[in-house]
């Protein structure tokens, strides 16, 4: 069953604009943790964002902000401002810590970000 | 610099031959992990290691062999019995489990 669902799989906007990525998980544990991970042409994933299961404070990091509901089980990601260095596939990642699936990381299909000057 | 290698880059296969993709660490990382990715899909987890000499099966796991030697080697070998192989791979690892994960540049690999 997909424990992550990333249900946009293409976005295009001009810059500047704002975009938010939508990120849905699914999980019975109480303890888990939550990942964004960029991924840019040259194909290596970048880490941007760690975030536990009890910690659901929103973050900002630069153009970077974060929304993490409990109640929706969502973990949304939003691109301020966006330039052409933003076009990329943006991955949501799930890692459970507990039971059978201790360990290991859940990724969304992704959503590919596309920005035009 | 510390991060993870994989080689090669690009990688080409005859049919009904093992090949093995190569990813070294000097994070000194515990965890390591071998992920698949086909065009316009996320990551499937193939194989992933806590510590040496142990390994777990991921969710497709066959036809895929690994071993795990020495801390900042995991080496993943295709071999003939996995059916459609043309794919990216990217080896990954984690300081421990549930803390956030280095990935290498990737192997593409194409049968020929």
């Amino acid at each position: 069953a997909q424990k992550v669902t990333q249900a946009q799989t293409e976005i295009s906007v001009v810059e500047k604009e704002d975009v938010t990525l939508d990120c849905v998980y699914e999980t019975r544990d109480t303890t888990y943790y939550l990942f964004w991970y960029k991924q840019p042409p040259s194909g290596e994933l970048v880490f941007l964002i760690r975030r536990n299961s009890f910690d659901e404070q929103n973050e900002i990091s630069g153009r970077y902000s974060w929304n993490f509901q409990k109640s929706t089980s969502s973990f949304n990601f939003t691109i301020t401002a966006s330039q052409v260095v933003d076009s990329a596939v943006y991955f949501c990642a799930l890692s459970e810590a507990e039971g059978g699936s201790w360990g290991k990381f859940q990724f969304g299909a992704g959503t590919q970000v596309v920005v035009t000057p | 610099d510390g991060g993870i290698t994989q080689s090669p880059k690009y990688l080409f296969r005859k049919e009904g031959q093992n090949v093995t993709l190569s990813c070294e660490q000097n994070l000194n990382h515990d965890a390591m992990y071998w992920y698949r990715q086909d065009p316009g899909q996320g990551l499937r987890l193939i194989y992933y290691s806590q510590i040496v000499n142990d390994f777990q099966k991921g969710d497709i796991a066959e036809g895929y062999s690994v071993s795990r030697e020495k801390k900042e080697s995991f080496p993943l070998t295709v071999t003939s019995a996995q059916k459609n192989p043309t794919a990216f791979y990217l080896c990954a690892s984690t300081m421990t489990v549930n803390t956030e994960a280095f990935f290498g540049q990737g192997t593409r690999l194409t049968v020929v």
